[in-house]
């Protein structure tokens, strides 16, 4: 368990609302990720951050900001949401150092989002 | 374009056999092999991993192959048990922006 807790963890919205999934971890971890999980795709990186305010987009990123201001939280938007955004999201955290064990990302529990 | 090709979807095995996952990747660039696992209702955790300069892995019931030249690598699940039922992702990486996950496979093993 690396300390990474998602708030909501389920939320039903309908379509064309804004939408805010919260990332908060107590690791210290340098890194942090947004994935998506759909059936037939996998885990789809949505954006990432790898420093305070420094962040970049994912392979899937279209009509999703998100915005670091403290190590500790990583925020996913949605800015109009779509049912095409129905999906589970998770968060994930690395913290960027390189040993021989490798990078290892540590993921939250995910967040359930219905778009209806 | 899937960066990481897994296979097969789904797996069904007796409880006691060998499950057995395959990757197969493009890039030669990534140099890190992590597997992770997934229970339901949870986020995936990794499981183990490899780097391309050694072939094999093994830690405990699970093992990695890993064909550098073949860029094919796999998880094989020794003597399965009902508590391995669960969907395993293998990865590629380079770099700690740089991963990208198989499609998946839901492993079922029957007691």
């Amino acid at each position: 368990d690396a300390g990474i807790t998602q708030s909501p963890r389920h939320k039903v919205t309908e379509t064309g609302t804004p939408v805010t999934l919260r990332c908060h971890q107590t690791e210290n971890h340098r890194y942090m990720y947004w994935y998506r999980q759909d059936p037939g795709h996998g885990l789809r990186l949505i954006h990432y951050s790898y420093g305070v305010k420094d962040t970049d987009k994912g392979e899937v990123s279209d009509g999703y900001s998100v915005s670091r201001s403290k190590t500790e939280d990583f925020l996913l938007t949605l800015e109009s949401a779509t049912s095409s955004q129905t999906s589970v999201y998770f968060c994930a955290t690395n913290p960027g150092t390189w040993d021989y064990s490798g990078n290892t990302i540590y993921f939250g529990e995910g967040s359930w989002l219905t778009v209806v | 374009q899937q960066q990481v090709k897994q296979s097969p979807q789904s797996l069904i095995v007796q409880k006691g056999g060998i499950s057995i996952i395959n990757c197969a990747y493009e890039n030669t660039a990534f140099d890190y092999f992590p597997w992770y696992q997934q229970f339901p209702g949870k986020g995936p955790a990794l499981l183990i991993a490899i780097r391309p300069d050694v072939s094999e892995k093994k830690e405990g019931r699970f093992t990695i192959s890993f064909n550098k030249s073949a860029k094919q690598f796999s998880l094989h699940i020794m003597d399965s048990q009902p508590g391995d039922s669960a969907t395993y992702f293998c990865a590629a990486q380079t770099g700690a922006n740089n991963l990208f996950f198989g499609t998946g496979t839901r492993l079922t093993v029957i007691p």
